[in-house]
């Protein structure tokens, strides 16, 4: 039983564009979407986090918005680079002592 | 301040035996978790270990075990292997778990069963 879908499973962008990758969730005890960036060879690292008390976070090119009414929430890569070119998967997890749960990940290729 | 070590990078193992997967979390850190990575099924959690106890449990068979050491160093132990467990395990410490928070994730251990 998938708990946070994500979309698209991979997406290429040119140089320059935004990159958007969706996430959506059912459990509504869910209180922490964290973003991870994974390059090949390498395991996942922390980029972004939000908490649903707040419907945007940005940290540089990256921005989540958050939909708490629809239960979704996005990654947003401004001005994306060849060097973004990685897997992201979203996450999330309700308070207390849970693991994270994670969508399935979005390959994305950034062209020149 | 070092990362999450885990050890070996890679193995290859057959059918029918057993491994042992190790994980050093960053010093200070007193959670370990372990997930499961695999193309078709992304993360999947494996367990969660919090001061040598078991915290958290995912919906794995009975031949994937852990346990934790004083250290807090985590070792993963998985018996009778399946080519299914072909993957890439990964371990994450944290502060405490409490909630998935500012998990660190090592560069992992690949599986492959043959």
């Amino acid at each position: 039983q998938q708990q946070v879908k994500q979309s698209p499973q991979s997406l290429i962008v040119q140089k320059g564009g935004i990159s958007i990758i969706n996430c959506a969730y059912e459990n509504t005890a869910f209180d922490y979407f964290p973003w991870y960036q994974q390059f090949p060879g390498k395991g996942p690292a922390l980029l972004i986090a939000i908490r649903p008390d707040v419907s945007e976070k940005k940290e540089g090119r990256f921005t989540i918005s958050f939909n708490k009414s629809a239960k979704q929430f996005s990654l947003h890569i401004m001005d994306s680079q060849p060097g973004d070119s990685a897997t992201y998967f979203c996450a999330a997890t309700p308070s207390g002592n849970t693991p994270l749960v994670f969508g399935k990940g979005t390959r994305l290729s950034v062209i020149a | 301040k070092a990362g999450v070590t885990q050890t070996p990078r890679y193995l290859i193992k057959t059918r029918g035996q057993q491994v042992t997967l190790s994980c050093s979390p960053i010093s200070g850190h007193r959670s370990v978790s372990w997930y499961q990575q695999t193309p078709g099924q992304g993360l999947q959690f494996l367990f969660e270990y919090f001061s040598e106890t078991q915290r958290n449990k995912g919906n794995f068979p009975g031949r994937f075990s852990g346990r934790q050491f004083s250290n807090s160093r985590s070792e993963m132990n998985v018996s009778t292997l399946e080519l299914g467990d072909s993957a890439l395990y990964l371990c994450a410490s944290s502060l405490d778990g409490r909630n998935g928070i500012r998990y660190t994730f090592g560069s992992g251990t690949r599986l492959t069963v043959v």
